[in-house]
């Protein structure tokens, strides 16, 4: 799988926007761009995933940009229960390799 | 409707005993994931099903054995446990194999120490 860059923390207000930037620069035309988080002391769980286009859902919006060499994850107002950490992965959309990779992910911090 | 659950929560060997974690779900899934997290570390694949009866070799499956008899239950095995695999253990199924549109679902997770 194609690797990607998170920075290690990040740190927002309550009721603010959060923007979780992804790098991806080896990308290829079939991977899909998937979002987890992982509460504390929790399983992971899904957020959202998107190939080209811009998505979203009831928990969050993603963003990617033109070339796909980078996508951003958006907390439209941030909670406190949404401090976590998030994680971008790759996926071949066509693919049969069932290896994930999760890479450190981001750590956000959610200021009351 | 409980998901993905796995036994036990917490667990504390002593290096070289044996033990078996279990993880059931209820979501008719063919296809089940035994992952392992290291203190600030993500998740790394042990070993995965595609289905009742598979099994096979993911990221770090040394040290550790796996079947699937029924289809909603996957144990994972440590034969004689060392120090080393002290981790936290999440089991997760998915309704077919990672895709385009096919979320995992991930257990609570067993925390695990081997003294």
């Amino acid at each position: 799988d194609a690797k990607t860059t998170q920075p290690n923390s990040m740190e927002s207000n309550e009721e603010e926007p959060v923007h979780l930037p992804c790098n991806h620069s080896t990308i290829s035309g079939t991977d899909y761009i998937h979002w987890y988080r992982q509460l504390p002391s929790q399983g992971p769980e899904y957020v959202i995933h998107g190939l080209t286009s811009n998505v979203n859902n009831r928990m969050a919006s993603l963003a990617i940009a033109e070339d796909r060499k980078s996508s951003t994850l958006i907390l439209h107002r941030a909670t406190l229960r949404d401090a976590a950490v998030y994680y971008c992965i790759l996926r071949d959309g066509g693919g049969s390799n069932y290896k994930l990779t999760f890479g450190k992910g981001t750590l956000l911090t959610v200021n009351p | 409707n409980a998901g993905v659950t796995q036994t036990p929560k917490f667990r504390v060997l002593k290096t070289g005993q044996s033990m078996t974690l279990l993880c059931a779900q209820d979501m008719n899934h063919e296809y089940m994931y035994w992952y392992r997290q290291d203190p600030g570390m993500g998740l790394r694949l042990i070993h995965y099903s595609v289905g009742e009866g598979t099994t096979a070799k993911g990221e770090v499956p040394d040290g550790y054995n796996v079947s699937r008899l029924k289809k909603q239950n996957f144990l994972l095995g440590l034969e004689s446990a060392a120090p080393s695999q002290t981790s936290v253990y999440f089991c997760a199924s998915s309704y077919i194999g990672w895709s385009s549109y096919n979320e995992q679902f991930f257990g609570p997770g067993t925390r695990l120490t081997v003294l």
